[in-house]
């Protein structure tokens, strides 16, 4: 059965890149597609992006462009990158895999706080 | 602001039915676009719990069930139990933003 881990660092300092690691065990990162998705304190879901296994991926508008999503297909994991990261981006990030847009397998979370 | 809407909160007793509603527009559920439930358990992670509309995730129990019409979705408890006391969120694909979009999430609380 597919799990997914997250894992990286849990203070990121403003205006820098947030990096995040997705590793699968149980599935082949070839097969479905890979998202991101984020719950800032007190909010509700929010997508982030996802990948395809294909290569092509889609990033949330409202994050105006600061996200990139890649694949390690040697290494069986995928990584977030949100660059130029502000207060506004303290939440809990979730990795998920999606099967005909929905999300079918999460980790369980990483808590990532935006702070100086 | 959520692309989604979904009342904050709904309760029920233990055994009681509680239905919670989300409600899109022509971009997403009204492009005929599916919704997708999920439930988050407190300090857990969201787990997926009806897809494409009406159909059950694997090992989910059958007094949840789901609807869709048009712009409108619903989630069905019946026979509410404690372990159900969560946040359920509603999801689907919007073409304006060519990707996922999520409801605000409602609480249940079971009294």
């Amino acid at each position: 059965q597919l799990q997914l881990l997250e894992s990286g660092p849990t203070v990121v300092r403003p205006s820098e890149t947030l990096y995040l690691t997705c590793s699968l065990s149980g599935g082949s990162i070839r097969r479905n597609y890979w998202g991101w998705v984020r719950r800032p304190p007190g909010k509700g879901l929010e997508w982030i992006g996802y990948r395809f296994n294909s290569g092509d991926g889609k990033g949330n508008p409202s994050l105006a462009n600061r996200v990139s999503i890649s694949l390690d297909t040697s290494k069986n994991q995928f990584s977030l990158s949100l660059y130029s990261v502000t207060t506004a981006d303290t939440a809990f990030y979730y990795c998920a895999a999606l099967d005909a847009g929905y999300y079918v397998t999460w980790g369980r979370g990483i808590t990532v706080t935006v702070s100086s | 602001q959520s692309v989604l809407t979904q009342s904050p909160s709904v309760s029920g007793a233990p055994g009681q039915r509680v239905i919670i509603s989300c409600t899109g527009g022509s971009s997403n559920m009204g492009a005929d676009y599916s919704v997708h439930w999920y439930q988050q358990l407190p300090g857990g992670a969201p787990r997926l719990l009806i897809y494409n509309n009406n159909i059950r995730a694997s090992g989910v129990p059958d007094r949840f069930s789901a609807s869709k019409s048009g712009t409108a979705a619903s989630l069905d408890i019946t026979g509410l139990q404690p372990e159900d006391e969560a946040d359920y969120y509603c999801q689907s694909y919007d073409i304006e933003v060519s990707g996922s979009v999520f409801g605000g999430g409602t609480k249940v609380t079971v009294l």
